[in-house]
């Protein structure tokens, strides 16, 4: 059965510029969770969505950072414009309602803003 | 301040070691969990434990909850170098919510 599936795994980005990150959860998953993981802070839950909709977005750093999920199978992170300080390893996962100690993670996507 | 923290941060031992590795807190969780990242994945699910007390095992590894479910300990016997990863404790506070992840302790197991 195939994972949670994030893309890019790499981007390199000049400052300035928008970057997208993608996810597909797990089939009949209906939480996802985006955290981002540095060596300062760990990792930190940016923001969740419960069947599609936006539960908790209150780690999100600021206004510079979005996230949607149009259906079940799909969702991006967005952040624009970019910042060195964004240069993080991104992460997506995904769980059932109210599993939401039970994460499936993806892969991740490293990011670097010069 | 962090609400679970880890301890040690970095660990190094010798293959054949027993190791253990503690998640604290002030607060009470309905649920604990430890995931282990290795370099270049994403952290993936070990144990979670639900009630005061509980211990689980998985192999060579022992998973306690505390009595008051506020902290949880992980030991391993007679590590292995496939054991090296980066072992991080989570909890929810109320079942369904946010899970919060502790900074995680760095395990290397030399041959």
């Amino acid at each position: 059965d195939a994972g949670v599936i994030q893309s890019p795994r790499h981007e390199v980005t000049e400052m300035g510029q928008e970057v997208t990150l993608r996810c597909k959860p797990i089939s009949g998953h209906n939480s996802l969770f985006w955290y981002r993981q540095t060596m300062m802070r760990g990792l930190e839950l940016l923001i969740y969505f419960n069947n599609n909709v936006p539960i908790d977005d209150s780690g999100m750093p600021e206004d510079r950072f979005s996230a949607k999920m149009p259906n079940a199978s799909f969702s991006t992170l967005k952040i624009q414009p970019s910042e060195p300080r964004d240069s993080a390893v991104y992460f997506c996962a995904s769980s059932l309602v109210g599993r939401a100690g039970e994460l499936f993670f993806g892969e991740g996507s490293r990011l670097t803003v010069l | 301040t962090q609400l679970l923290e880890q301890s040690p941060q970095f660990l190094s031992i010798q293959e054949g070691e027993n190791l253990t590795v503690y998640c604290n807190s002030s607060s009470v969780f309905s649920s604990l969990q430890w995931y282990r990242q290795e370099p270049g994945e994403g952290p993936v699910l070990l144990v979670t434990v639900v009630t005061g007390g509980e211990v689980k095992k998985l192999k060579r590894l022992t998973f306690q909850f505390g009595d008051a479910r506020k902290d949880s300990s992980l030991h391993i016997t007679a590590a292995q170098p496939g054991d090296t990863g980066l072992y991080l404790c989570a909890g929810e506070q109320t079942s369904g919510s946010r899970l919060t992840f502790g900074e995680g302790t760095q395990l290397t197991v030399n041959p």
